[in-house]
């Protein structure tokens, strides 16, 4: 696609539900990267996928958080047992490499944990 | 782990003036980027600038790694400059993983 697209742009959800996030990124870009975004802070590190392996996972902040890549394209990010701290907009970023330092950021999406 | 501290914190200015943001980290860098992040929350890359400097229409970016300090010129500006701007860097080679600042609030008055 154009962009990179995430779905949904909202997500209100229950605390101790599962979550969803899906993230499809620019084709053709080899490198996507999960970042969280608590209000009024700068983004925050989860993730970074090289092809269909998460090359790095340090930034997952508990075993709850967990994100696949299954073909290399479409990332989703899955939250087990949310909590009301979960809330935070979730920005995917693809680039074409990791060299590649040229990011394109999704619009995130925004959830909420009642 | 590394610090980034951006300042000033929250900017105001009318229409056509000039300024200046600044990032100061705590240790040697390998990559840095600036990023301008919109009203509505999109997050667009702006420079990509570990050292030297860039250009790019009305803004610019200089970075002085050895003093552990950048800084990001907007001249002219205008009211779509309005937003958010982070530094983001990623202290060792290797890794592809970005550490933001908390960014400076930018408003620009018509």
């Amino acid at each position: 696609g154009a962009g990179v697209s995430q779905t949904p742009s909202n997500k209100v959800t229950e605390k101790g539900k599962y979550v969803e996030l899906r993230c499809d990124p620019i084709s053709g870009h080899t490198a996507l990267y999960w970042y969280r975004q608590s209000l009024g802070q700068g983004p925050e590190f989860l993730i970074y996928f090289q092809g269909t392996g998460a090359a790095d996972d340090s930034g997952l902040p508990n075993d709850r958080f967990f994100a696949v890549r299954p073909e290399g394209s479409v990332s989703t990010l899955k939250i087990q047992r949310t909590e009301r701290g979960d809330s935070a907009v979730y920005l995917c970023a693809s680039s074409l490499t990791p060299a590649d330092y040229g990011y394109t950021f999704g619009s995130g999406t925004r959830l909420t944990v009642v | 782990g590394i610090q980034v501290e951006q300042s000033p914190p929250d900017l105001i200015l009318q229409e056509g003036a000039n300024s200046t943001l600044r990032c100061n980290f705590s240790d040697s860098v390998n990559n840095l980027q600036w990023f301008h992040q919109n009203p509505w929350g999109q997050l667009i890359n702006l420079f990509y600038i570990p050292s030297g400097t860039k250009q790019n229409g009305r803004l610019s970016a200089t970075t002085v790694a050895t003093e552990r300090y950048s800084l990001l010129y907007i001249s002219s500006s205008q009211t779509t400059d309005s937003g958010v701007y982070f530094c983001a860097l990623s202290p060792t080679s290797g890794t592809y993983k970005y550490i933001f600042g908390t960014g400076t609030r930018l408003k620009v008055l018509a």
